[in-house]
């Protein structure tokens, strides 16, 4: 299956500071990146819809200011946590379609952010 | 606003027995459907889609769909240990490439060996 990878896996930053994670479709072309959000025990919620070459699309409740989304490439969407607050610890992760649109949508290794 | 309804669990099956896993959703305009599954800590990998009423059938797993019930259901046969794992349900109301999945809360399912 298409591989996506997510960087850094584990990053625990100070309150105050920013972080950028990484999505990266390695085999294939995305033209519609997803982020998601997991609390412990909870399901995934979407953030935001990145799409290449355009603004990021975001869900009710997400501020646009402080999850910053560029999607640059058709391999690469980042996400900027700004101005991280510990209530912003979670696990973020992302995921891809294929531009061929082969139905399926495949998911980053997912990216665990403390913020102490 | 779009719900994907799951029974929390846990759900506990002996090494060998079928487990049942089911999921509700509330927007009648959904067309796809998905299964995944996650281990604690990792992220969700995808077990079956269906979009058809009906069965379908992939090795151990076999999705059921019932667009009038609004009800999509996995089943797991000879469950293994292996199995043990977070089950989550998720909808999507598009087509094209733009698929913007809802997601259920997921049932912890355990296979006792």
């Amino acid at each position: 299956g298409a591989v996506v990878s997510q960087h850094p896996s584990r990053v625990i930053c100070k309150s105050g500071t920013s972080v950028k994670i990484e999505c990266r479709s390695l085999d294939f072309q995305a033209t519609t990146m997803f982020w998601y959000r997991q609390f412990p025990k909870k399901s995934l919620m979407l953030m935001a819809t990145s799409n290449e070459g355009s603004k990021a699309t975001y869900e009710q409740g997400v501020e646009k200011d402080k999850f910053l989304i560029n999607h640059a490439s058709l391999t690469l969407s980042t996400l900027t946590v700004t101005s991280a607050h510990p209530e912003d610890s979670s696990f973020y992760i992302c995921s891809a379609t294929p531009i061929q649109n082969t139905g399926e949508l495949f998911f980053g290794e997912g990216s665990r952010l403390t913020v102490l | 606003q779009k719900e994907v309804e799951q029974n929390s669990g846990p759900l506990s099956v002996p090494e060998g027995a079928i487990a049942s896993l089911n999921c509700t959703y509330s927007d009648r305009g959904s067309q796809s459907f998905f299964w995944y599954r996650q281990y604690s800590g990792k992220s969700p990998e995808l077990i079956m889609f269906i979009y058809s009423n009906g069965d379908k059938e992939d090795g151990r797993f076999t999705a059921q769909l019932n667009k009038a019930s609004q009800y999509v259901s996995l089943l797991i046969r000879d469950s293994q240990p292996s199995d043990s794992a977070t089950y989550l349900c998720a909808v999507s109301t598009s087509g094209g490439s733009n698929y913007k999945l809802t997601f259920g809360k997921g049932t912890l399912l355990t296979v006792n060996p």
